[in-house]
């Protein structure tokens, strides 16, 4: 099956420096692919989407200076966490969609739990 | 827009028990349905999905119908293990083609021994 993997999976920061996140799809080409933040209730909120040789879409409120996305390959997409703040503590999540079929399903990587201190 | 709207947890059940976790949306079309579950610590893994009406998703015991005179998708097991204890999240594509997938808020599911 499709498979994403996110890597690192845990990252603990000073606060003021940068994080950069990876989310690399293993098995399949995916021209998008989706960053999500998860808030502690649960809920998935979509940041910003992906689009491979193209900039970002970021979603309403979502800061595209203080979160860097770059999708330099059809099977890599990065988020940078700049100038990290310990509100930016969370957990990111990235997914992708394989390139040129009708999945209509989303493939997730297994998450980053970022903690600035 | 689209809207997935998810029924309040926790669900705490003893191990064998009747699970339901409800689920309705709205949307245009004909939208696509999809269940995921989330593992303490981890991302989300597609459980089961639906792509048009009266289709009934399944997977690990789970399933769910997609019901488009209620535009509910509720997911069911008969008999729930402590091991499915996890965080739920419904939801939809949107029928426009965008694949970008509208969640509900996640319910979380805690089985007991």
């Amino acid at each position: 099956g499709a498979v994403v993997s996110q890597h690192p999976s845990r990252v603990i920061c000073k606060s003021g420096t940068s994080v950069k996140i990876e989310c690399r799809s293993l098995d399949f080409q995916a021209t998008t692919m989706f960053w999500y933040r998860q808030f502690p209730k649960k809920s998935l909120m979509l940041m910003a989407t992906s689009n491979e040789g193209s900039k970002a879409t970021y979603e309403q409120g979502v800061e595209k200076d203080k979160f860097l996305i770059n999708h330099a390959s059809l099977t890599l997409s990065t988020l940078t966490v700049t100038s990290a703040h310990p509100e930016d503590s969370s957990f990111y999540i990235c997914s992708a969609n394989i390139r040129g079929t009708m999945n209509t399903e989303a493939f997730f990587g297994q998450g980053t739990r970022l903690t600035v201190v | 827009g689209d809207s997935v709207t998810q029924m309040e947890g926790p669900v705490t059940l003893s191990e064998e028990a009747f699970l339901t976790i409800n689920c309705t949306y709205t949307a245009t079309g004909y939208p696509s349905l999809f269940w995921y579950v989330q593992y303490p610590g981890e991302g989300l893994q597609l459980l089961l999905k639906a792509t048009k009406a009266d289709d009934k998703g399944s997977n690990k015991g789970f399933e769910a119908t997609y019901r488009k005179e209620t535009t509910s998708f509720h997911l069911e097991k008969g008999s729930v293990q402590v091991s499915d204890s996890a965080v739920y999240f419904c939801a939809l594509r949107g029928a426009g083609g965008s694949y970008i997938p509208t969640f509900g808020r996640g319910t979380s599911l805690i089985v007991h021994p």
